[in-house]
């Protein structure tokens, strides 16, 4: 099937610093959605990306849909101690609302 | 507004012992999936349904089986417990992705923690 690589795996930042992940594919994706994990919760929409080289913002919030449209990159600016958790990619192939392929995820962990 | 409502949060199973994780929504989605999610790995689709009456598998549906007679309910039956399916499970529900509604990507229900002894 297809698969989606993440990296980080995990990161330590101190609280204030901004944070980098990406997410990479072999196969070509028509959506990308970026969700956050928070422990002992179900995970929660971020951002939801439509189109090659679109670069969309929520809040501190930043992704970008890859121009080649096998990768995404999420950016977290002046990151505070409520950015903790697993932050997953997922790839959509087709435009119907059926089934996405998650990543494996980005553990982040903010030092104070 | 409730969302996605999962039941049980937590539940030990012995091996060969069955149970029905049940799903709510209250959203009106038209699309609902079964995910599960081991350690240190991405969610794996089980199943999924595209409205009341139709369900398909997903990545991983061996040992599980679904049902879809509502548009509000879609529970995860597993029938014959084994350690490998020791994990948390997640549902989900979705419109379809139509962009120019504003609507996109799942809402997903907090989770049920299954253990298989």
């Amino acid at each position: 099937g297809q698969q989606l690589n993440q990296s980080p795996q995990s990161m330590f930042i101190q609280e204030g610093e901004d944070v980098s992940m990406n997410c990479t594919s072999s196969s070509i994706f028509n959506t990308w959605l970026w969700y956050k994990q928070d422990p002992g919760e179900g995970p929660v929409l971020l951002i939801a990306l439509y189109k090659a080289g679109e670069l969309t913002s929520n809040g501190r919030l930043t992704a970008q849909f890859g121009i080649t449209r096998k990768d995404s990159f999420l950016n977290i600016s002046a990151s505070i101690p409520s950015d903790v958790g697993i932050y997953f990619c997922a790839g959509q192939l087709n435009n119907y609302g059926q089934n996405f392929v998650f990543g494996p995820g980005t553990r982040l962990s903010v030092l104070p | 507004n409730a969302g996605v409502t999962q039941t049980p949060k937590f539940r030990i199973l012995k091996i060969g012992q069955s149970m029905t994780l049940q799903c709510a929504q209250d959203m009106n989605h038209n699309y609902m999936y079964w995910y599960r999610q081991d350690p240190g790995m991405g969610l794996k689709l089980i199943y999924y349904s595209v409205g009341a009456g139709i369900t398909d598998k997903g990545e991983v549906p061996n040992g599980y089986n679904v049902s879809r007679s509502t548009t509000e309910d879609f529970p995860l039956r597993l029938e014959l417990a084994a350690p490998s399916q020791t994990s948390v499970y997640f549902c989900a529900s979705s419109y379809t992705l139509y962009r120019d509604r504003g609507l996109g990507g799942y809402t997903f229900g907090s989770g049920t923690r299954l253990t298989v002894v």
